[in-house]
């Protein structure tokens, strides 16, 4: 049975950085059919995906434009993890962080089997 | 990016046949997916691929597509399918995800 189990802090001042993991159980993060992702919920926002990484030969990142310049996704293979980084943060990025495995049954067409539990995030002095 | 525009809200009474609807201009292109969320819970994958159900969600869910519009149907809606229902589906220009705003179902 797949399992994602999310780590990190649930608070987090204004101008740092949010670091979150995901330890993946039951498949790999070098899986060849997969994706691993980042996707936040908050009231004001919704659903929002923040970007994926996956490994075909070598590892690709795609991040959401919103976050492009503030945002790592990174694979961690002695761990079978990966985590979130995103700098810089402000109250707007006050969410509820998730940790998601993407399948894709077309070229650019992605959607997310499996979900971690969420990890509340507030950003706050 | 583009949007996928969902009704803030269904209602219906048990054992009655609900349907949420989900549009947006990329639909007749690309997949589109439904995830059901309750208080408190991650989202589930009930619909996949327009059509498909994965394995686990009941037959009383079922999914349609036609034109920029797609629909999520709940068949004899119970109790227990009271929950916030999102629509997802891929950007044409660009490797991003969509999600529609969600559909609160009540069940009356």
């Amino acid at each position: 049975q797949v399992q994602l189990q999310q780590s990190g802090p649930g608070l987090v001042k204004p101008s740092q950085t949010l670091s979150l993991t995901c330890a993946i159980s039951g498949d790999s993060v070098s899986s060849n059919s997969a994706a691993w992702n980042w996707i936040r919920q908050s009231p004001s926002r919704g659903l929002e995906w923040l970007g994926r990484t996956c490994y075909r030969s070598k590892w690709y990142n795609d991040y959401a434009v919103s976050v492009k310049s503030r945002i790592t996704i990174n694979p961690d293979t002695s761990k079978n993890q990966f985590s979130l980084q995103l700098n810089s943060v402000t109250p707007e990025d006050t969410a509820v962080y998730y940790c998601a495995r993407g399948m894709s049954p077309a070229p650019t067409n992605w959607y997310f089997d499996l979900w971690g539990r969420g990890t509340l995030v507030t950003v706050s002095s | 990016s583009y949007d996928l525009t969902q009704p803030p809200s269904v209602s219906v009474s048990p054992g009655q046949t609900a349907r949420i609807t989900c549009s947006g201009d990329a639909l007749p292109k690309q997949y589109a997916y439904w995830y059901q969320q309750k208080p408190g819970q991650a989202p589930v994958l009930v619909i996949y691929k327009d059509s498909e159900r994965p394995s686990g969600i009941p037959e009383r869910f079922s999914g349609s597509s036609s034109g920029t519009t797609v629909t999520l149907t709940i068949s004899g809606v119970q109790a227990e399918d009271e929950a916030d229902y999102y629509c997802q589906s891929a950007d044409s220009s660009d490797t991003s995800v969509v999600f529609g705003g969600g559909t609160k179902l009540t069940v009356l």
